[in-house]
């Protein structure tokens, strides 16, 4: 068990649909990751906040957003869902933002199914 | 731009044998390295990580890796297999300059099989 927690674990919705996920990082961790993992994309570095600020972009799509809040969760919103949206949604946290040498730890992630 | 290339994509040992899974980066300096396990309806547990130093590095579970910049290479071995190991395995880079985020640049991962 890493200690970070995501909810819920698997999701279903329709296209066109918005949902949202939910991280909560490790007791201590100020940064939180946002990851996709899908059969043709691989691993993919999604977004990164730091004690509440937006620290860095991935491949993010428009459509997609995030948040931070001051308890230090964070959420991932997916709006206008499309088929191609379907992956597992993993979230990271590390005690600092540095990430290069401070170390990331997964949570066990979201299943989003779009139908 | 920061890649990483894991060029075997699926792999198959018996248990008690070595494993040497490969992994090449491609980064204008020296990266930062990590190898994470992924099990099955899991999510990601890091192996080991190299910063700087010592270029074999030792990690959980009887893994190490060793770095090579001659070859942008971090390769990771086992000396022997158990049928636990089974899952896949996920090489990653983060820049260590330019004021990294941090972000993970991921290989698209090798699966590992075991045979009894």
């Amino acid at each position: 068990d890493s200690g970070v927690t995501q909810t819920p674990k698997h999701l279903i919705t329709a296209t066109g649909q918005r949902v949202t996920l939910r991280c909560s990082p490790r007791s201590g961790d100020l940064s939180v990751y946002w990851y996709q993992q899908s059969l043709d994309q691989g691993l993919q570095f999604l977004i990164q906040y730091y004690n509440g600020e937006e620290r860095a972009k991935g491949n993010i799509l428009e459509r997609f957003s995030a948040q931070q809040f001051p308890d230090l969760h964070s959420e991932l919103n997916l709006s206008s869902l499309e088929l191609g949206d379907s992956a597992l949604y993993f979230c990271a946290s590390s005690v600092d933002w540095t990430g290069g040498t401070d170390t990331q730890y997964f949570g066990p992630g979201t299943r989003l199914t779009v139908l | 731009a920061q890649s990483v290339t894991q060029p075997d994509i699926h792999i198959t040992v018996s248990e008690g044998a070595s494993l040497e899974l490969r992994c090449n980066y491609s980064y204008g300096a020296t990266p930062y390295l990590f190898w994470y396990v992924q099990s099955p309806g899991q999510g990601l547990q890091l192996l080991l990580k190299y910063f700087s130093g010592d270029t074999l590095v030792q990690g959980i579970k009887g893994f190490e890796a060793e770095f090579k910049r001659s070859q942008s290479s971090f390769n990771l071995r086992k000396p022997s297999v158990h049928w636990s190991d089974a899952a896949e395995y996920f090489c990653a880079v983060a820049p260590s300059q330019g004021g990294s985020q941090g972000n993970l640049i991921f290989g698209k991962g090798t699966k590992l099989s075991v045979k009894p």
